[in-house]
């Protein structure tokens, strides 16, 4: 069946700009998660959301990032004025009502010039 | 504050070499525990995880894991590895009941596995 899908896979942008990484989860997945990645460390948790409820974005570093899943499924991760210290893997994951497993997307690597 | 500790950051072995990873975390309530895998090219995938019962999970590709929680750890076995095993290994921590969506991963230990 299909997984945990991203998009766009690899993004360039010039410092400044705003991004948006779109997460497509698993078919009934209730719950979404982001997590960010940076070079040789462990995902690093962001936030995540119970249908279209936001349940926890303690990990947003900071006001430029936000995150929405309006109608439940489909979930943008928006990162705007991006600076250098942005890049990094950032990566999706979804799980069933029990929260029990994440399954993983395949990331989108950014990357800001 | 929750931590989660890979102890190696690489490691090097020959196939048919014995495997254990180590990973230990600092909270002493309620954790839910996993490892992934993330092989060259591919993205994250679980290979065990505990939440309760006994202690020695088994997982996928004769990987094994045992809790022992007065050591709060749960470190990552495999008897005897496979070229194919050669990839980046993450222990993973839930914490408690607050926190259920939260995943907390150590610093990935990047195992070679040679022919």
């Amino acid at each position: 069946g299909a997984g945990v899908s991203q998009s766009p896979r690899y993004k360039v942008t010039k410092r400044g700009q705003d991004v948006a990484l779109r997460c497509d989860p698993i078919s009934g997945h209730v719950s979404l998660y982001w997590y960010r990645q940076a070079l040789g460390q462990g995902p690093e948790f962001l936030t995540y959301f119970n249908y279209e409820a936001q349940q926890d974005k303690s990990g947003l570093p900071n006001d430029r990032f936000s995150a929405e899943r309006p109608e439940g499924s489909i979930s943008t991760l928006t990162i705007q004025r991006t600076e250098q210290r942005d890049s990094a893997m950032y990566r999706c994951a979804s799980s069933g009502l029990a929260q029990e497993t994440q399954y993983f997307g395949p990331g989108t690597r950014l990357l800001v010039l | 504050a929750q931590s989660v500790s890979q102890h190696n950051h690489h490691v090097i072995l020959s196939e048919a070499a014995s495997l254990e990873l180590g990973c230990n975390y600092s909270y002493g309530g309620t954790v839910n525990l996993f490892w992934y895998v993330q092989y060259p090219g591919q993205h994250l995938q679980l290979l065990l995880k505990y939440f309760s019962g006994d202690p020695l999970v088994k997982g996928i590709k004769g990987f094994e894991a045992e809790f022992i929680k007065s050591k709060f750890s749960f470190n990552l076995r495999k008897p005897s590895v496979q070229w194919s095993d050669t990839a980046e290994y993450f222990c993973a921590v839930r914490y408690g009941a607050d926190s259920w969506g939260k995943l907390q991963f150590g610093a990935g230990t990047q195992v070679v596995v040679t022919p």
